[in-house]
């Protein structure tokens, strides 16, 4: 069956450094890959979309890769600040040729920057 | 932050109760979505709209209803809640031009919680 994972444990880092989460994909063969970031409470807010036939994209001090051979999208947080913690969620396009937006979203990665 | 809305944030409700959870936007997209969260849980796709007088269910099975009468307007119903559907309905909406992989916008949700 289509499956999405990512980190369930929290990732703790401190202030300044790199964070990096991970979002695996098994029997998906995603065309795109998204990233949000949800705060408690609130609805989930749009981050950096990648395609199959792009390695990388970077927005600011975020980078997100994809890699459809090891069906892994990795996205990068560097010079982290505590505003950045959050629960990031990856989001894959499951419906390939299909006529809407049929995202998947995994269950999120809780990210804590401390000062 | 992207002009979606949901009413109310958060709702209280006995069993047997019928209820709307209302959803606007004001940015003229064509496709509309419903998600349903549980607490550190995936987004479920409940109900989508490709626009005026299109609705179609989602992935995950929902005894909701929905309708689109109007370009802005997607309000979800519950004809008869039960303890079930205590969850957060999130609603969302993207662009139809151009894109399948335009990203999501989503509404804060409502908290539903059905004694």
């Amino acid at each position: 069956s289509q499956k999405i994972e990512q980190n369930s444990e929290a990732l703790n880092i401190q202030e300044g450094k790199t964070a990096t989460l991970t979002c695996n994909y098994t029997n998906y063969s995603p065309a795109y890959l998204q990233w949000y970031r949800q705060d408690p409470g609130r609805g989930p807010v749009f981050l950096l979309l990648i395609r199959e036939n792009e390695k990388e994209k970077r927005k600011e001090r975020l980078k997100v890769t994809f890699d459809t051979t090891l069906k892994q999208s990795l996205f990068h947080i560097t010079a982290s600040q505590p505003a950045d913690s959050a629960t990031y969620l990856c989001a894959l396009d499951s419906a390939r040729g299909g006529g809407y937006n049929k995202l998947i979203f995994g269950a999120g990665t809780r990210l804590a920057v401390h000062p | 932050e992207a002009d979606i809305y949901q009413t109310p944030r958060y709702l209280v409700i006995g069993t047997g109760k019928k209820i709307t959870l209302e959803c606007s936007q004001t940015m003229g997209h064509d496709k509309m979505y419903w998600y349903q969260q549980d607490p550190g849980m995936e987004l479920h796709l409940i109900h989508y709209s490709y626009g005026v007088n299109s609705t179609e269910k989602g992935d995950l099975s929902s005894e909701s209803t929905v309708s689109r009468i109007r370009t802005e307007h997607f309000p979800l119903t519950l004809e008869s809640a039960r303890p079930s559907h205590t969850s957060q309905y999130l609603c969302a909406s993207s662009e139809a031009r151009g894109a399948r992989n335009s990203p999501l916008h989503f509404g804060n949700g409502t908290r539903l919680t059905v004694t």
